[in-house]
Parts: C-alpha cells; structure tokens; sequence
C-alpha cells in the first residue's frame, strides 16, 4: 500500500530536548516536504526536498532542521524544542514538485 | 508576497444543499491549484489538481473550477459524510514551495 508513514504520532517533551520526528515514504516520490497546522493559520511549510541531498527552507524554517540522504526518508528535527514549536506536524510526498502531495497521519507535538 | 485565502471559514448546509467554497490566490507563478479534503484528526487527502484558468474537473458530488485569480470547489446536493474541512494551495513556480489557504469547515445537516 502507498503510503507516507511518520513516527511518533504523539509526542510531549521538554524545552530543550533533542528530538526527531521521522518519515518515509514508499512511493518512490522525489519532493518531501514538512508542515505545521496550527489553528486559525492552516498548513505552513517548514521544509522542502526536491530530492536526495537538496532541501531548501518553506515559510517558517526556524527553529528546524531536515536532511535527505536517502530518498525514501525525510526526518524533522527539532534540536532545542521551545513551546511555541507546540503543534501539529504533518509530512508529505510528492511525484515531483508542482503535483500533489500525499499526507502521513500527523504528529501531535507539546513541549513543555 | 504569496497568498491564499479561503472563504467561508465555516459553512453549514442542509443535505441536499448546493453551495460552493471559494479560494482566493496571489502567487508569483502558478504551478498548480491543489484540493484537499481533512477529517478530524488525519492528514489531508488529496481531491484535485487545476493547472489552468479554464480548467474543471469532477468527482462525485465535487466539482473544482479555476481562474486567473481565485478556485472553486461547487458541491452538489451535499450529504453528510461530506462534513470535512476542505483545504486549497497553491504550488508556485521558481521555488517549488506550496502555500495553504487556512480553509473550510464544512458541515452538513441530516
């Protein structure tokens, strides 16, 4: 089954606390991406990747950091959490930039 | 700056209702009107993608239309397992970035 697979789901930590959140897709995509959904202002990009060892910043990139050394996977990291980065994540793929993006179920970060 | 912007926030229909949501852009370069359909708790889930004014396409009880300015997504005699949150964006060309709207929340009524 295609499929855009994050782990964890939930996830409560600490200010200042190293985490990752992962991602993989199986879909062979070449365009990942990392958004946060917070409510009243919807999706915003964080970051994107065009493809193995190219990522560029989307609209609100501090505070993380990704890589893609593999094409398959797509990790968010978050190297001191602050509680503003509190939120709702969602990575995506895509076939390619400028087509449709294929979602995972979201991770629901708090930092305390 | 690029922009979009959705309307309503939130729509209440009864089944059987027909109604349209509107979706406003401002975008350097247009690579794609994207739809988007998200319950509760999950990830958004792809319905259609508009390249060009002009263009419609249609699914059900959906049908999306494009402009040089705004989108549309018509729903015909809606029925309540549309109730969903629709989200549209737009992909922009030279940086490949993708920028939501916030979208809408619809609600329909047995």
């Amino acid at each position: 089954e295609a499929q855009v697979t994050q782990n964890p789901r939930y996830l409560i930590t600490v200010t200042g606390k190293k985490l990752t959140v992962t991602c993989s897709q199986n879909m062979n995509h070449e365009y990942m991406s990392w958004y946060r959904q917070d409510p009243g202002l919807g999706l915003r990009q964080i970051y994107y990747s065009m493809n193995v060892e190219v990522t560029d910043k989307g609209d609100v990139p501090e505070g993380y950091k990704v890589s893609r050394k593999e094409k398959r996977n797509f990790p968010l990291i978050l190297e001191s959490p602050s509680p503003n980065q509190t939120s709702l994540y969602f990575c995506a793929s895509n076939y390619r930039g400028g087509t449709e993006a294929f979602f995972g179920q979201g991770t629901r970060l708090t930092v305390v | 700056e690029d922009q979009v912007t959705q309307s309503p926030e939130a729509l209440r229909l009864q089944e059987g209702e027909s109604s349209s949501l509107n979706c406003s852009y401002t975008v350097s370069g247009l690579r794609g009107l994207f739809w988007y359909r998200q319950d509760p708790g999950k990830g958004p889930e792809f319905l259609f993608t508009l390249y060009s004014a002009g263009e419609e396409k249609e699914k059900e009880r959906l049908k999306a239309t494009l402009t040089k300015k705004e989108s549309f997504l018509h729903i015909t005699a809606p029925k309540p397992e549309d109730s969903a949150t629709y989200l549209c964006a737009a992909g922009t060309s030279g940086t490949y970035k993708y920028i939501f709207g916030t979208g809408t929340r619809l609600k329909v009524l047995a």
